[in-house]
């Protein structure tokens, strides 16, 4: 049973416009979420993140939105640079526990 | 200077061995982590150890043992290698006073043959 699901596995935009990438999650009881960024033959690379007490957080081009009630969240990317593309990890948890659960990704391809 | 280190990054091994990955950290954190991503792109938690005492461990089979000889450090040893164990490896780690935003490694790649 997945508990946190990307539902998109692909995603193409254009150069400069936004990338909206989605994120639903079932556990009422996580209070922490985070965003990856992958290359191939790379580990992942932390991008932002959000805490359930709040609903947006932004840092630079990326900014993510919590909605808790509809336990779903996403990144907006603004604007997409063709070096975005790469695999998305969305990942929720409960930061009491140190135990992280992470989407199955979403590839986005940034189109010069 | 590499944040989370891991090695070997690329290991073909054959069915029946033994094999270790060795992961360090050098960010100053408490916590750390195995995760593993199949053939289907699924990253799972396998472990995780806060300040070398094992706090998750994920009904992963016996065969893999992860060891932490301090904060820093920890490896996954895998005895018996089954074919099944092919995947990507990643360590991580984190800081329980940062949120527990979690930092990974570049991964390493086990074959089994």
């Amino acid at each position: 049973d997945q508990q946190v699901k990307q539902n998109s596995p692909s995603l193409s935009v254009q150069e400069g416009r936004i990338s909206i990438l989605n994120c639903d999650y079932t556990n009422s009881m996580f209070d922490y979420f985070l965003w990856y960024k992958k290359y191939p033959a790379e580990g992942p690379t932390f991008l932002i993140s959000i805490s359930s007490i709040k609903d947006k957080n932004e840092d630079g081009r990326f900014t993510v939105f919590l909605n808790k009630s509809a336990k779903h969240l996403s990144l907006h990317i603004v604007p997409s640079q063709p070096g975005d593309s790469a695999v998305y990890f969305c990942a929720a948890g409960d930061s009491g526990t140190y135990k992280y659960i992470f989407g199955t990704g979403t590839r986005l391809k940034v189109l010069a | 200077d590499t944040a989370v280190s891991q090695t070997p990054k690329y290991l073909v091994t054959q069915m029946g061995n033994d094999k270790s990955i060795k992961c360090e950290q050098n960010l100053g954190h408490d916590t750390m982590y195995w995760y593993k991503q199949d053939s289907k792109k699924f990253l799972k938690i396998m472990f995780s150890y806060n300040n070398k005492e094992l706090i998750i461990n994920e009904t992963v089979p016996n065969r893999f043992s992860p060891k932490s000889p301090d904060k820093a450090h920890l490896n996954l040893h895998i005895n018996s290698l089954e074919l099944g164990d092919s995947a990507v490896y990643f360590c991580a780690s984190s800081h329980t006073d940062s949120g527990n935003t979690i930092y990974f490694g570049e991964g390493s790649w086990l074959t089994v043959v």
